[in-house]
């Protein structure tokens, strides 16, 4: 079964960093392409970035542009979002979410997500 | 960027009723459009991509159309389960972007 798993989610102050994971199993991270998508307290979804699965092409939404940063370790099968220079406007749900194809656009599994808060 | 709006923001329909949802994009995304369903606390779902195609596992009542800048998801009859958020998305160019959601509710 293909299933995604978010983890990592915390209080952080602003200014700060974190890391948060998405540990996939039932598939290989790298024959699919793999997105972070974050929805706000309250409010709609977010693309937020998208790595391809053979990691030589990355996406990132203009709010994110240079503070984030996507990544994959193909031998733990785990997607990475390291986040810096954190915002109040990041507090969200962060969902990692795969690829409905090689690199098809939308998404067919979604991980159940990790919050982040940023607040001081 | 593309600008996805959805309309109704939400609609109140009876269970058993058709629910009809609108989707529409600033600019055309072909037919490179899929749509969610969110329950409360949960992940996203996909229900259809590229406009009318039903993803695995996703009853017949849920049915897309449109191409273009127009779309529509249609729930022929609603079960109890359908009342929900429902979100369109566009991948026809780079950002990702999703409508503002439609929220279903029982009337």
């Amino acid at each position: 079964e293909v299933q995604l798993l978010e983890s990592g989610g915390d209080l952080v102050q602003p200014g700060g960093s974190l890391r948060i994971s998405c540990a996939a199993s039932g598939f290989t991270l790298s024959s699919v392409a793999m997105s972070w998508v974050r929805q706000a307290p309250g409010e709609g979804l977010e693309w937020v970035s998208t790595l391809s699965g053979s990691g030589t092409s990355i996406f990132y939404a203009d709010s994110v542009r240079g503070r984030f940063t996507i990544s994959r370790d193909d031998s733990k099968n785990t997607l990475y979002l390291q986040m810096s220079s954190l915002r109040d406007e990041d507090t969200a749900v962060y969902y990692c979410a795969k690829d409905g194809g090689t690199f098809a656009g939308y998404m067919d599994v979604w991980g159940k997500g990790t919050t982040v808060t940023v607040s001081s | 960027e593309i600008v996805m709006t959805q309309s109704p923001a939400t609609l109140s329909v009876s269970p058993g009723e058709r629910a009809t949802l609108s989707c529409r994009a600033s600019e055309s995304v072909s037919s490179k459009l899929a749509w969610y369903q969110q329950k409360s606390g949960q992940a996203p779902r996909v229900l259809i991509y590229y406009a009318s195609t039903r993803a695995t596992g996703i009853p017949a009542r849920f049915s897309g159309s449109g191409s273009g800048t127009e779309f529509t998801l249609t729930i022929s009859s609603l079960q109890s389960e359908d009342f929900a958020l429902y979100f369109c998305q566009q991948y026809a160019k780079w950002p990702r972007t999703f409508g503002q959601g439609t929220k279903v509710e029982i009337k």
